[in-house]
């Protein structure tokens, strides 16, 4: 298996439940990012880690929860959710070249989240 | 302040026509450039990336873009076109000091007709 794989692809949830979504990359990347993609909205950057420790935090609200247990896997952990957080909640890793990482990113195929 | 534009929200082509998608970026230095391709319910693909060297470059799919420094511009382009080349297109450009914002354009939607 390769690249980056993403589950569950499709998620429906209360706003009191507790769910988690799950990334692994297997392309030897140190950094993987979230992303949310809401309907006729920009791509939002949501968190990102490198070499497991947390570098960008667009001041997401804490009801979403990253975790990064090591540089192959990525999970956001979901509590509380409201009907607006519904949308394609996208992981991506990225490599570096010479040292610097340059915008490349490797997505996987989004986890589809339904907030009822 | 970094952007990424992409003036055209949607496009309709015929299947077989050449295809041209525009993309211009503002940007303290010269960025590191991609486009990325989004089927419908899935993730975003890269096409192509520009970092340094030739301004033509090729990517996957038979699409090509041309970095034009004097125009800011990175545009995309297709000879001919699939209707499987109906979907979203994002240009991107990420920094030369590394960092971890890419900047995303608000993307174009391409519809290709038969």
């Amino acid at each position: 298996e390769t690249g980056v794989t993403q589950t569950p692809r499709h998620l429906v949830m209360g706003m009191t439940n507790k769910k988690s979504l799950k990334c692994e990359q297997h392309l030897g990347h140190n950094a993987m990012y979230w992303y949310k993609q809401s309907a006729k909205k920009p791509l939002e950057l949501m968190f990102v880690y490198s070499l497991e420790e947390r570098v960008e935090n667009n001041s997401v609200p804490s009801r979403f929860s990253p975790e990064c247990p090591n540089s192959s896997h990525l999970f956001l952990h979901l509590h509380t959710l409201q009907p607006e957080d519904s949308a394609l909640y996208l992981c991506a890793s990225s490599p570096q070249r010479t040292g610097v990482y340059t915008g490349e990113l490797f997505f996987g195929e989004g986890s589809r989240l339904t907030v009822l | 302040a970094q952007s990424v534009t992409q003036p055209d929200i949607h496009i309709t082509v015929s299947e077989g026509a050449s295809l041209e998608l525009r993309c211009n970026y503002s940007y303290g230095a010269t960025p590191y450039l991609f486009w990325y391709v989004q089927s419908p319910g899935q993730g975003l693909q890269l096409l192509l990336k520009y970092f340094s060297g030739d301004t033509l470059v090729q990517g996957i799919k038979g699409f090509e873009a041309e970095f034009k420094r004097s125009q800011s511009s990175f545009n995309l382009r297709k000879p001919s076109v699939h209707w499987s080349d109906a979907a979203e297109y994002f240009c991107a450009v990420g920094g030369r000091t590394g960092g971890f914002k890419t900047i995303f354009g608000a993307g174009t939607r391409l519809f290709v007709k038969a």
